[in-house]
C-alpha cells in the first residue's frame, strides 16, 4: 500500500487558469509533510514543509494546505513558468524516513 | 555555497562491473539520502544516514551499499552492476525541516 499518492498524475492548465493538486497520505505519526518541484534533468528543488493540521504556507502564486490526511497545493493564476513536475513526500514520526508520491505533471499553456 | 554535489554525473557501466557514486554537502547536515528515480515509480528512497557512521535501509535497498564515513559525505556503491539498476540517482542532504537535492546522477548499465 502506498504511503503517498498524488492525483492527478498530470494537469493542462490555462495560463491564469487556478487550480489545486492532491496529496494524501497514510502514516501513523506526521513528522512532517514536503513540497517540492522538479524540472526536467534537474533535482527536486524543495518548497514548503508543514507538520500539522491546518496549516498553511505560500511562496508567490503557491499555497500549501495541510489536513490529517491529505495535503493541497492551489496554484493561482499560474504562468508558463511554473510548469514542472510537483512532488509530495512525508515523515513519519516512528523513523528519519522520507517517503515520495510518484508526482504530478503541471503544463501551464500560455 | 555549492549545497549538495553529486559526482559523476554521468557513468555508464557494463554488467557485473562496480562503482561508487559521491554525495557531499557542504551545509552541516545531519541527515542524508540515497534515492533513485525511474518513469513511472518516482523517488524510491535506496538508503539513508542520520549521522556520521550511522545507516539504515530504505524501500529498495538489495544491490547497493553506502558508507557514512565523515558527515558531509554519504558514498552509494554498486558492487555487481545489473540493467535493473539503470536509473537517475538523487542524493540529499536536510534536517527534521526537510531535504535539498542534488542534480542527480544518470547512471547506464550496459
Amino acid at each position: 500500500e502506498d504511503q503517498v499518492t498524488q492525483s492527478p498524475e498530470a494537469l493542462r492548465l490555462q495560463e491564469g487558469e487556478s487550480s489545486s493538486l492532491n496529496c494524501s497520505y497514510t502514516v501513523s505519526g506526521l513528522r512532517g509533510l514536503f513540497w517540492y518541484r522538479q524540472d526536467p534533468g534537474k533535482g527536486p528543488e524543495f518548497l514548503f514543509t508543514l507538520y500539522s493540521a491546518g496549516e498553511e504556507k505560500e511562496k508567490e502564486r503557491l499555497k500549501a494546505t495541510l489536513t490529517k490526511k491529505e495535503s493541497f497545493l492551489h496554484i493561482t493564476a499560474p504562468k508558463p513558468e511554473d510548469s514542472a513536475t510537483y512532488l509530495c513526500a512525508v515523515g513519519e514520526n516512528r523513523d528519519d524516513k522520507i517517503i515520495f508520491g510518484k508526482g504530478t505533471r503541471l503544463h501551464i499553456l500560455p | 555555497n555549492a549545497g549538495v554535489t553529486q559526482t559523476p554525473k554521468f557513468r555508464v557501466l557494463k554488467t557485473g562491473q562496480s562503482m561508487t557514486l559521491l554525495c557531499a554537502q557542504d551545509m552541516n547536515h545531519e541527515y542524508m539520502y540515497w534515492y533513485r528515480q525511474d518513469p513511472g515509480m518516482g523517488l524510491r528512497l535506496i538508503h539513508y544516514s542520520v549521522g556520521e557512521g550511522t545507516t539504515a535501509k530504505g524501500e529498495v535497498p538489495d544491490g547497493y551499499n553506502v558508507s557514512r564515513l565523515k558527515k558531509q559525505n554519504f558514498l552509494l556503491g554498486l558492487e555487481s552492476a545489473a540493467p535493473s539498476q539503470t536509473s537517475v540517482y538523487f542524493c540529499a542532504s536536510g534536517k527534521q525541516r526537510g531535504a535539498f537535492f542534488g542534480q542527480g546522477t544518470r547512471l547506464t548499465v550496459v
